[in-house]
C-alpha cells in the first residue's frame, strides 16, 4: 500500500525525442507527487511536482500527467537533451505525513 | 544561501566500527530528514527530526542506528558496529516548515558509506 512502482528501469531516447516515465500507486491517501532528478554522485533535486486536484502540470520541457482514477502519474520530457541524462525518481507523500515514498528510479540516457 | 551540507562525502569503515554522518540544513530550515539509498534502488525514509526532537523514526533499523538534531550544531546520523549491508548513500534533506505543510524538501549531496 505504501509502494510507488516506477517503470521503465532504464530508458534510451534520441536527442529531440520525448522521454516518458511512469509511476503507479495504490494508496489513495497520497496527495503530493514530486519528481526528482539525480545525477551520479549527487543528491536528488526536485524537478516538478503535482497535487491530485489537477491533471497536468507543465514547467518548460517537463510535464507531469496525473490520472487519479487509474492511480498513475507520469513524467514527460519534451525535446530531450543529452544533459537530461540522469536517474529520475517519482515519489509520493500522504497528506499530513512528513515522509516521501520513492519509486525505484529510471536511468535515462539521451543519445546525441 | 548555501544548500544542505553533508559531511563527510565519502566514508570508509571496517566492520564493527562506528560511522557518524553530519548534516547542516539550509539556513532557516528547522526540519531535517534522513534517507538511505542502497545501490540501484530508490531512497528509503529513515527519520524525521526537528530541533532537539525525533518526530518520526519509523524507517530506522531497530538496532545500531540513531539520529539527533541538537539545539546547536548539525544533525548527526550515527551507525554503530557497521556491517557490509550498511554500505549505502545517506541523504539528508531539510525544509523550512516540513513536508506536511506543503513545503518542498531539499536534499544534500549525500554521504557515501562503504563498509569493508
Amino acid at each position: 500500500q505504501q509502494q510507488v512502482k516506477q517503470s521503465p528501469q532504464s530508458l534510451i531516447v534520441q536527442k529531440g525525442g520525448i522521454s516518458i516515465i511512469n509511476c503507479a500507486y495504490e494508496n489513495t491517501a497520497f496527495d503530493y507527487f514530486p519528481w526528482y532528478q539525480q545525477f551520479p554522485g549527487k543528491g536528488p533535486a526536485l524537478l516538478i511536482a503535482i497535487r491530485p486536484d489537477v491533471s497536468e502540470k507543465k514547467e518548460g520541457r517537463f510535464t507531469i500527467s496525473f490520472n487519479k482514477s487509474a492511480k498513475q502519474f507520469s513524467l514527460h520530457i519534451m525535446d530531450s537533451q543529452p544533459g537530461d541524462s540522469a536517474t529520475y525518481f517519482c515519489a509520493a507523500s500522504i497528506q499530513g505525513a512528513q515522509k516521501l515514498v520513492f519509486g525505484q528510479g529510471t536511468r535515462l540516457t539521451i543519445n546525441p | 544561501n548555501a544548500g544542505v551540507m553533508q559531511n563527510p562525502r565519502h566514508l570508509v569503515r571496517r566492520r564493527g566500527q562506528e560511522a557518524r554522518l553530519r548534516c547542516s540544513p539550509m539556513k532557516g530550515h528547522s526540519h531535517v530528514y534522513w534517507y538511505r539509498q542502497l545501490p540501484e534502488e530508490g531512497l528509503k525514509f529513515m527519520v524525521y527530526l526537528q530541533k532537539e526532537n525525533i518526530i518520526d523514526e519509523s524507517g530506522m533499523p531497530k538496532e545500531r542506528f540513531s539520529a539527533e538534531f541538537p539545539k546547536e550544531g548539525p544533525s548527526i546520523l550515527r551507525i554503530q558496529q557497521v556491517v557490509r549491508g550498511d554500505s549505502a548513500a545517506y541523504f539528508c534533506a531539510s525544509s523550512p516548515t516540513g513536508l506536511a505543510s506543503g513545503n518542498t524538501i531539499y536534499f544534500g549531496e549525500g554521504s557515501w558509506l562503504t563498509v569493508v
